[in-house]
């Protein structure tokens, strides 16, 4: 099984709402990333946990809190956004971020707008 | 500051034409050189993968070639179809880590 699911598929909300994304994978991987991106852009990285741990913060603003509950779910806590914010949010997963050459599985995707 | 450019932007083609795509970047330390497919709206797929050492690969119709002296790549598609209709993003990965620095991509259209 080589499939990394995001829920929900679609989601709105205001800015005064807190919700939260999930991913969820179950390949063994022990390195997990959340990616925005914007229409006709590539995706930017905003998170990386190894072995549930936080590795790696792209300098995302608070409003965007992850969390790793255990090896195989991910999830994305939004409070407080902006209409900016608004965007497709890609979970991956791969067997480790050490040495380079691990594949990346990229989820469907939430495509997230915010009123 | 690591970059990976591709061209072309755009391209349409018709069905059961060839394409080639090109990626030029200047990622350092190298570590492997990706290709993804991306339907709009959805997660990129992976279609080749290439260290280092590797000059070529293929996935079916899907054919990367890696020049790591000249930092480009080029990928190949043979006999387009309908479904290949999508965006198709180079991605190097930086030696050491598993971060990776994404292109543009190329948005493909395959047209009757």
């Amino acid at each position: 099984d080589t499939e990394v699911t995001q829920t929900p598929k679609h989601l709105v909300m205001g800015m005064t709402n807190k919700k939260s994304l999930k991913c969820e994978q179950h390949m063994g991987h022990r390195a997990m990333y959340w990616y925005k991106q914007k229409a006709k852009k590539p995706p930017e990285l905003m998170f990386v946990y190894s072995y549930e741990k936080l590795s790696i913060n792209e300098s995302v603003p608070s409003r965007f809190s992850p969390e790793c509950p255990n090896s195989s779910l991910l999830n994305l806590h939004l409070h407080a956004l902006q209409p900016e914010d608004s965007a497709l949010y890609l979970c991956a997963s791969s067997q480790d971020m050490t040495g380079g050459a691990y594949e990346q599985y990229f989820g469907p995707g939430t495509r997230l707008t915010v009123t | 500051k690591n970059q990976v450019e591709q061209s072309p932007q755009s391209l349409i083609i018709l069905e059961g034409k060839n394409c080639t795509l090109q990626c030029n970047y200047t990622v350092s330390p190298f570590s492997n050189l990706r290709w993804y497919k991306q339907d709009t709206g959805r997660g990129p797929v992976s279609l080749t993968i290439m260290t280092f050492s590797e000059n070529t690969k293929s996935n079916g119709r899907y054919t990367a070639t890696l020049d790591a002296d000249t930092k480009q790549s080029s990928l190949h598609i043979t006999a387009s179809q309908l479904s290949d209709s999508a965006s198709y993003i180079c991605v190097v990965s930086e030696g050491g880590g598993n971060k990776l620095t994404f292109g543009t991509g190329t948005q493909l259209k395959v047209e009757l």
